[in-house]
């Protein structure tokens, strides 16, 4: 079946330290991967995505590469920042754009 | 504000009891999905509309639960009889027309509690 493995939280790091959140997958075929980050309060959004193998998905500095070999999707960040505190979702697309979850990283940022 | 909007936030209620929750989407999105989110862990996919019509159920979608969208714009989620292990967070999102479209907008959930 269809699964998303994140790496355990929380993780806790310095502003401006260099960010990896580890995320792998479980799919058959080559779905469409996606980070979500919810920040306190507020719903889900999306982050960034990428729909095929060696694609780069970007966004507000955070990157992720899709790949097939290692189905991984790792989220980085070179220097994080306070604000980028919050709940980080991995996640693939199972058909009529219905996702599968992995059970969320929660980042805290200390100044 | 033209984001997804649920209602209420917050529900507390004794278990056996009934609740409807409501999701208003994004005007002009035409697909809207429900998901379920218990702590600790991501959403969970429960159902989505396609305008008016409900598409897929997933199988965590007992008898007890029900949603509607009778109009295509807003939907409703109802639990019948409802069991402490309903606790969650009930999340609706939604998305636009458009192929290859793949952005989904999340509300910020209704928090269910069964006491």
């Amino acid at each position: 079946g269809n699964s998303v493995t994140q790496m355990e939280g929380p993780v806790t790091l310095s502003e401006e330290a260099f960010l990896t959140i580890n995320c792998t997958y479980t799919a058959t075929g080559y779905p469409s991967l996606f980070w979500y980050v919810q920040y306190p309060g507020e719903g889900l959004q999306l982050l960034l995505k990428a729909t095929k193998a060696d694609d780069k998905g970007s966004n507000k500095g955070f990157e992720a590469t899709y790949r097939k070999e290692t189905t991984s999707f790792h989220l980085e960040k070179g220097s994080v920042q306070v604000s980028d505190s919050a709940v980080y979702f991995c996640a693939l697309k199972r058909g009529a754009q219905k996702l599968v979850f992995g059970q969320g990283t929660r980042l805290t940022i200390n100044p | 504000d033209t984001g997804v909007s649920q209602n209420p936030r917050h529900k507390i209620t004794k278990r056996g009891q009934n609740v409807t929750f409501r999701c208003d989407p994004i005007s002009e999105h035409n697909r809207l999905y429900w998901y379920r989110q218990t702590l600790g862990q991501g959403p969970e996919f429960l159902t989505y509309f396609q305008n008016e019509a409900q598409l897929e159920k997933s199988r965590l979608l007992s008898d007890r639960f029900s949603a509607e969208r009778p109009k295509g714009s807003f939907s409703t989620l109802e639990i019948q009889r409802t069991e402490q292990g309903d606790s969650a967070m009930y999340l609706c999102a939604s998305l636009a027309p458009g192929l290859g479209n793949e952005k989904l907008f999340f509300g910020s959930g209704t928090q269910l509690s069964v006491l």
